[in-house]
């Protein structure tokens, strides 16, 4: 079955550790997006793709970098995690006619 | 700048109470709106896609329509397992990606 899917689900880490949020679809789709979700809040987009070795900063500056070597595979790094970081993040890939499809989200604390 | 805003923040409704969501937006040119459904602790699932004023879509109890300025999400007798949020986005012409609400907190009570 065409998925997409985001690991960890759940993570707390300490402040200042180098983290990778990971993020894989299996629906062939070209362009991919990461979104941040705080509780009551819209969603802000943070990076997207548009294919292998593209990538773009959204209007969130969140201090997190991407990469898309495959077109699969879409992971965000958060190079040196601090509490303000303490967020949902949401990962998507898109269809013209079916918007996004949206994976079920990695809940990160820093503490 | 594209804008969305959806009210109210949070509905209550008894079971087979109908109501509306509203999708209040501004864009430079709407390639397309859409609606989802976000479960707590999950991401958004698709539900609606429209595409020009006029248009509408229906699924089970749940109907989206479509004007210049706004769209709404009409739910006719829900039921608790209607319970979730839902939100809006619009996707401008000539952009890829969405602009999304902030979203409507339905409870839906037996």
């Amino acid at each position: 079955e065409a998925d997409i899917y985001q690991t960890p689900r759940y993570l707390v880490i300490g402040t200042g550790k180098k983290i990778t949020l990971e993020c894989s679809q299996t629906m062939g789709h070209d362009k991919m997006y990461w979104y941040q979700q705080d509780p009551g809040m819209e969603l802000h987009l943070i990076h997207y793709s548009y294919g292998v070795n593209s990538t773009e900063k959204g209007d969130l500056s969140s201090e997190s970098t991407v990469s898309r070597i495959r077109t699969e595979h879409f992971p965000l790094t958060l190079e040196s995690a601090r509490p303000s970081h303490t967020s949902q993040y949401l990962c998507a890939s898109s269809d013209i006619r079916y918007g996004y499809t949206f994976g079920s989200g990695t809940r990160l604390t820093v503490v | 700048e594209d804008q969305v805003t959806q009210s109210p923040e949070a509905l209550r409704l008894q079971e087979g109470e109908s109501s509306s969501l509203n999708c209040s937006y501004t864009v430079s040119g709407l390639r397309g709106l859409f609606w989802y459904r976000q479960d707590p602790g999950k991401g958004p699932e698709f539900l609606f896609t429209l595409y020009s004023a006029g248009e509408e879509k229906e699924k089970e109890r749940l109907k989206a329509t479509l004007t210049k300025k706004e769209s709404f999400l009409h739910i006719t007798a829900p039921k608790p397992e209607d319970s979730a949020t839902y939100l809006c986005a619009v996707q401008a012409s000539g952009k890829n990606d969405m602009r999304f609400g902030a979203g409507t907190r339905l409870t839906v009570k037996p």
